[in-house]
């Protein structure tokens, strides 16, 4: 069974530029969760989608969003990068995003804002 | 909100040695503890979960008790590894849905 798949795996980006990364969640998973790891502020979640909707968002700001296609499959965007936005974006998935199912990440997509 | 703190933040070990990190947490109702361990370049990998109707958990070398009167929970790593060398996330969540607070990492090193 494949597990998350996040795409690009690596990329720069300058400031003011806008990026979307994409990820597809293993078969069968219908909530996909975003996270953003850094060195200085470690893994913070940014949001969850589920059936389309989203239904759970951490304290970033509105430049960072996210949508669901009917497959699960989900793309998150950020515009106007800033270089603190510079991160390691994770993608988790879950079988029904219940409140105490297993998450699994991805290798993420690692965004570099120059 | 969630707050999870994790100790130590580097751990070195010889090669069959015991490791144990350490994690609080301050939402009693938490309920869901996952641990995950992250090697360079990759993504986190989970390696052991805990609910809160729970204990202990075992599997295989790797072991986690949870004290949900005290707030925290252990990781136990016996005989390590040289491969058992990566940072380590313990997890607090269950309450919010899938927004799950991290700790900050603990830095293991198995030295040969």
């Amino acid at each position: 069974k494949a597990g998350v798949t996040q795409t690009p795996r690596y990329l720069i980006k300058t400031r003011g530029q806008q990026v979307t990364l994409s990820c597809s969640p293993i078969s069968g998973h219908r909530s996909v969760s975003w996270y953003q790891q850094t060195p200085g502020q470690g893994l913070q979640f940014l949001f969850e989608y589920f059936s389309e909707t989203q239904r759970n968002k951490g304290n970033f700001p509105g430049r960072f969003s996210g949508r669901q296609f009917s497959n699960s499959r989900s793309e998150m965007n950020v515009s106007t990068l800033e270089l603190g936005d510079s991160a390691l974006y994770l993608c988790a998935s879950s079988l029904e995003g219940q409140a105490v199912d297993t998450i699994y990440f991805g290798e993420g997509s690692w965004l570099t804002v120059v | 909100g969630e707050n999870v703190e994790q100790h130590p933040s580097t751990l070195s070990v010889q090669e069959g040695d015991s490791a144990v990190i350490k994690c609080t947490y301050s939402d009693s109702a938490s309920n869901y503890f996952p641990w995950y361990k992250q090697e360079l370049g990759k993504g986190p990998q989970l390696i052991i979960d805990i609910r809160s109707n729970v204990g202990e958990k075992k599997d295989q070398r790797i072991a986690v008790t949870l004290n949900k009167t005290a707030k925290h929970f252990s990781l136990h790593i016996t005989e390590t590894q040289p491969e058992d060398s990566a940072v380590y996330f313990c997890a607090a969540g269950g309450n919010y849905g899938q927004n799950f607070v991290f700790g900050p990492g603990t830095r293991l090193s198995v030295l040969p």
